[in-house]
C-alpha cells in the first residue's frame, strides 16, 4: 500500500517570502501521478498543482511550484511570495495508474505572518 | 456550474440515529468516493464507487453504508452512529480512467454524534 507522508504538521512563513512543504512518498510503481491539495478555513479543497511521475519537469502554477525528485520519492511545493491567502492546510495526495483511489498525507498548516 | 454539492453541512446527531449525508455531481463522473477528515489523520477513503451499482470499500468503511443507483448521486448512510464517526466528510468526484484528472470535492458535512 502507498503511504504519504508529510512530516511538517505546522509552518510558518513571512508576507512575501517563500516557503517550501515538503511531501515523501513510498511506492513501488513507476508510474502515478502527485497533487497538492489547499484547504482554506472554508474547508473546500482545492487544487493546486498536479504532477505525472513520467514527466521530468517539475510542474508550476504562478506562484506555486514543485520540486519532485521521483528517486528520492519526494515531491514539496514552493510558494513563492506568499500572500495572506495561501493561509490554509496543505495536503500532498499520490495516485497511481490502474488503481483510481488518491491517497492524502496527513497535511501541513501553513500560516502567513503579515 | 460544475460541482459536487453535499448536504447537510453541519450535522449534530445522537448515538443509533441513523443518518444520511447525499452527495450529488453534475459533472457525468463515473467515480465517486467519501473521505473523513481528521485532525492528524488527513483524509482517509470510507467508500468509492466506479459506477452504478458499483461500490467498494476504502481504508475505514466499518459503520458506514454507501448506495450507488444513480450515477450522480452517492450518499453515505450511518445506521447506528457512535461518537467516533464524529469528523469532517467529504464527497468526491473525478473522471475514471484520466488518471492526471484531479477528485473534485464537495463543500464538506460536519458531523458531531454525541
Amino acid at each position: 500500500a502507498q503511504t504519504v507522508t508529510q512530516s511538517q504538521p505546522e509552518m510558518s512563513v513571512q508576507e512575501a517570502e517563500t516557503v517550501t512543504l515538503s511531501c515523501t512518498y513510498d511506492t513501488s510503481e513507476s508510474d502515478y501521478y502527485l497533487f497538492w491539495y489547499k484547504q482554506p478555513p472554508s474547508r473546500q479543497m482545492i487544487l493546486v498543482i498536479r504532477q505525472e511521475a513520467y514527466k521530468q519537469q517539475n510542474a508550476t502554477e504562478n506562484r506555486f511550484s514543485v520540486n519532485f525528485q521521483k528517486a528520492a520519492k519526494s515531491f514539496s511545493l514552493k510558494i513563492s511570495d506568499s500572500q495572506l491567502g495561501d493561509a490554509a492546510m496543505y495536503f500532498c495526495a499520490f495516485g497511481n495508474f490502474g488503481n483510481e483511489k488518491l491517497t492524502f498525507g496527513t497535511g501541513t498548516r501553513l500560516t502567513i505572518i503579515p | 456550474e460544475a460541482q459536487v454539492t453535499q448536504n447537510p453541512r453541519y450535522l449534530i446527531t445522537v448515538t443509533g440515529k441513523k443518518l444520511t449525508v447525499t452527495c450529488s455531481q453534475n459533472m457525468n463522473h463515473e467515480y465517486m468516493s467519501w473521505y473523513r477528515q481528521d485532525p492528524g489523520l488527513g483524509l482517509r477513503q470510507i467508500y468509492y464507487s466506479m459506477n452504478v451499482e458499483v461500490t467498494d470499500k476504502g481504508d475505514v468503511p466499518e459503520g458506514y453504508k454507501v448506495s450507488r443507483k444513480e450515477k450522480r448521486n452517492f450518499p453515505l448512510i450511518l445506521e447506528s452512529p457512535s461518537p467516533n464517526q464524529t469528523s469532517l466528510y467529504f464527497c468526491a468526484s473525478r473522471v475514471l480512467g484520466s488518471y492526471n484528472s484531479p477528485l473534485h470535492f464537495g463543500n464538506g458535512t460536519r458531523l458531531t454524534v454525541t
